[in-house]
Formats: structure tokens, sequence, C-alpha cells
């Protein structure tokens, strides 16, 4: 069971817009930043999303996060066959000192 | 270019001991410090703690504290997960990745090392 609530699953056809939900609560996301991680097949996770919204260097404006509360979102626009793959939120707990990550997102491109 | 080359596969007994390494190049290593998270097959991704490379400050996850132990050699740029007596259960793929603060986000991460435990 992840402190960090996401669905376990998503799709999209290609050229549309997804969005991937992350619930948390006040000791994490509710207070802290939340950072968005892409892990193709096969490969170690990469940095996509810092700091709730921003895009690390070479990360295509496609992909966007926004906070809200105790829920952060990543939203993947112009959808494309390369982006399947699994999407893990994650944010500091000031509860547990620690780092949290959600279960992660399977996103399909159909 | 920054880099975080990890150590090769293991295959090990239960019982047995294990140490794993993480080499940073192309970049202050003592300026960042190194998270662990651990993967078990098919699953997602845990944190296991971080350690600061500049005074070698540990902090561990509640699920870790006591089964791991992490350290670096900073002579080489190089940080360390080890185990004195591994569990089936400790079957995964371990990453490294480099964070600047404490609670900052991993901007680069090793390939991963997988680790097998089975008798």
């Amino acid at each position: 069971q992840s402190v960090l609530t996401q669905p376990p699953s998503a799709s999209g056809t290609p050229g549309q817009r997804v969005s991937i939900s992350c619930s948390g609560s006040s000791s994490n996301v509710g207070s802290n930043a939340v950072n968005w991680y892409q892990q193709l097949p096969g490969t170690a996770p990469k940095l996509l999303i810092y700091t709730n919204n921003q895009r690390p260097s070479g990360v295509p404006d496609r992909f966007s996060g926004s906070k809200s509360g105790t829920s952060a979102s990543l939203a993947i626009s112009g959808l494309q066959s390369e982006d399947e793959a699994d999407y893990y939120c994650a944010a500091w707990d000031d509860s547990v000192h620690g780092v949290v990550f959600g279960g992660g997102t399977k996103l399909t491109v159909l | 270019e920054v880099q975080l080359v990890q150590s090769g596969a293991e295959v090990k007994k239960p019982g047995e001991s294990l140490r794993i390494s993480c080499k940073g190049s192309g970049y202050s290593f003592t300026s960042y410090w190194i998270s662990w998270v651990r993967q078990m097959p098919g699953k997602g991704l845990e944190w296991m703690g971080r350690i600061d490379l500049s005074d070698s400050y540990t902090s561990y996850s509640p699920s870790f504290q006591g089964h791991v132990t992490f350290s670096t050699d900073k002579s080489i740029s190089t940080a360390y997960l080890q185990w004195s007596s591994l569990k089936a259960s400790d079957t995964a793929i371990y990453f490294c990745a480099r964070h600047r603060t404490p609670s900052s986000w991993c901007d680069y991460w090793g390939q991963g090392t997988l680790v097998t435990v089975s008798s």
C-alpha cells in the first residue's frame, strides 16, 4: 500500500490528452513539492516534472504538472506511442521524514 | 556529462552478504546526496533512504532500517549499499539517484542493479 495514491492504469490514443492523478495528505503533497518520474520498460526512472510543475531541460512541453491542496496531477498532451511507460509521483513526507512514492500508473497508448 | 554507473547483477544465497556500488562522474560528487530506491519484481518504487556524500550522514526509511547500510568512498566518487545477511525477499532491482538537498527531486539515476537471492 503506497502512501501516495495513483490509478494503476491509464490509456489514450495518439494525439489525445491524458491526465494522471496523485493523491496524498497534509504531511506530504499538502506541504511539500511533488515530483514525477517516467520509467520506460526495462529502464531506470527519469525525472519528468519537479517542484509540482517544472520541466527539466529536454522534457517536451507536452508534459505538465499541477498541484492543488493534497492532490497533484500529471498531464500529457499530444500523446505519442513513446509515452507508453510507468509514471510515479513522489514527495517528501514530514511524518516519516522520507520520500514517499505513488504506486505508479501504467500508461498505455492504444 | 553527469553519470551514475552501478555495479553489475548479483546472484546470492540467503544469509550471504553483499555490497553494490554507484559511481558518480561528471559533477562534484560530494555536493549531492544519494538516495537508494528498491523496485521488487513487477512492483513500484520504494525509497530506502539517503546518504550525504559530504559527511556520510545517513537516513533510513523505517522499512529498511537495520537491514541495509549506506556508505561512501569519496576518493573514488562511489556510494555503496550493503547487506550483511540477504533474504529471498531482497530480490529486486536497486537504483541509486542523486539529489541536491535532503528532500529535493532526484535528477539523475543509475541504471539499476538486479540482485537475486535464491537458494
